[in-house]
């Protein structure tokens, strides 16, 4: 069956503009997490979703980062007024409720200039 | 909070050679432990993963890890590197008060022919 899917793969963007990034999570999964990969770093949690309501935004950065799941499948994650530091791969990764195994997607290089 | 230390930022080694990749995680009870894998430009593949029971588990690709709870370790394996291995891996830990995953920094692989 079809995987974890992320679109765009790489977006490219200027200071100060608005992004929205897209995860499309596997069918049936009622989990979904956002998380954000630095230079040489490992992932770390941005949010997670259990159906549509996000169950725990711990670990967004500032309030210019926000995510939704209206229909509890897909997800956006919106970052605006977009900084420098702002630019990684933003891993989205879905599982079965309540499950610790988790599924990602390929990701999107987020480049902000 | 949990936390995972990888103490090696980079290995080489030579096809056909033994490779162990350490692990360390910081937590109070057991918790769901994990091998990651990142080829360049790809997302994170799921090497391995320990619940619970034997210690020694198994994973795709000839790869094993060992859990030992004294040594708060769970060091990845493989008896012999082949060249398609070169690749960044991560451990992490997942408590389910957290319902998140928590990544090491990663260690990079490099295979010397």
């Amino acid at each position: 069956g079809a995987g974890v899917s992320q679109t765009p793969s790489n977006k490219v963007t200027e200071k100060g503009k608005y992004v929205e990034l897209r995860c499309d999570p596997i069918s049936g999964h009622t989990a979904l997490y956002w998380y954000r990969q630095s230079l040489g770093q490992g992932p770390e949690f941005l949010i997670y979703f259990q159906g549509t309501g996000a169950a725990d935004d711990s670990g967004l950065p500032n309030d210019r980062f926000f995510a939704v799941r209206p229909e509890g499948s897909v997800s956006t994650l919106k970052i605006q007024r977009t900084e420098r530091g702002d630019s990684a791969v933003y891993l989205c990764a879905s599982s079965r409720k309540a499950s610790p195994e988790q599924f990602f997607g390929p990701g999107t290089r987020l480049t902000v200039l | 909070a949990q936390s995972v230390t990888q103490p090696d930022i980079h290995i080489t080694v030579s096809e056909g050679a033994s490779l162990e990749l350490r692990c360390n995680y910081s937590y109070g009870a057991t918790p769901y432990l994990f091998w990651y894998v990142q080829s360049p430009g790809q997302g994170l593949q799921l090497l391995l993963k320990y619940f619970s029971g034997d210690t020694l588990v198994q994973g795709i690709k000839g790869f094993e890890a060992e859990f030992k709870r004294s040594q708060s370790s769970f060091n990845l394996r493989k008896p012999s590197v082949h060249w398609s291995d070169a690749a960044e891996y991560f451990c992490a830990v997942y408590t389910g008060t957290a319902s998140k995953l928590t990544f090491g920094t990663g260690t990079r692989l490099q295979v010397t022919l």
